[in-house]
């Protein structure tokens, strides 16, 4: 099956830095990927996605980039803000459109120094 | 007010005790699914049901059962024969098919002593 590496496991940028994410998937055949963002004790939140016909996409301070040759991905915060601490996730999902489930990877915790 | 609840929140019980685990989704979804997450891990699929009357194992399925009797509801039993059955558990649902989105409930935190 599927499995996704994601790095680093914690990171922390000063406010207003930028703040990047990668993730590795194992399975040609992945064709969506997630990222979500969870707050504490609550449950993950969808911030973006990206298709597997598409190189990058953007989202006002977020972005994510695919490559598939190399199979990993990865997600760009800019201009970080203090809202943005948590913990992200990212997903990959082979197969029909995720409905057979998400593989994620085990989270960054972000931490947004002031 | 349209998403996904979970209940209770919080959820306690003794070992060797079968318990349910509620999600309810009035968005019209198709696919409805479960996740279970442990502290620094990521999330792992438990169940999953594309459509009414129909699910299938995910990756850590034993000691797990499901039901799917109707569209808006994917009741989750965690059973006794679940050898560490703490954790937090999430349900998700999607519009399956092509609808790639999975959208979260807020989780149900379950801790069995």
């Amino acid at each position: 099956g599927e499995n996704v590496e994601q790095h680093p496991s914690t990171l922390s940028v000063q406010e207003g830095d930028s703040a990047v994410i990668k993730c590795t998937y194992s399975d040609s055949a992945s064709n969506y990927f997630p990222w979500y963002k969870q707050e504490l004790g609550k449950g993950p939140q969808l911030i973006i996605d990206i298709r597997s016909n598409v190189g990058e996409k953007k989202d006002q301070r977020i972005a994510v980039t695919l490559n598939k040759t190399a199979k990993h991905f990865s997600l760009h915060i800019t201009e970080t803000q203090p809202e943005d601490s948590a913990v992200y996730f990212c997903a990959a999902s082979i197969g029909g459109g995720g409905a057979d489930g998400l593989t994620f990877g085990k989270g960054t915790h972000l931490i947004i120094q002031p | 007010d349209g998403g996904i609840t979970q209940s209770p929140k919080y959820l306690f019980r003794k070992e060797g005790q079968n318990v349910t685990l509620s999600c309810e989704q009035n968005l019209n979804h198709d696919a409805m699914y479960w996740y279970r997450q442990d502290p620094g891990q990521g999330l792992r699929l438990i169940y999953y049901s594309q459509i009414v009357n129909d699910f299938q194992k995910g990756d850590i399925a034993e000691g797990y059962s499901v039901s799917r009797e109707k569209k808006e509801s994917f009741p989750l039993t965690v059973t006794s024969a679940q050898k560490n059955p703490t954790a937090f558990y999430l349900c998700a649902s999607s519009t399956g098919g092509l609808g790639y989105e999975q959208y979260f409930g807020p989780g149900t935190r379950l801790t069995v002593t």
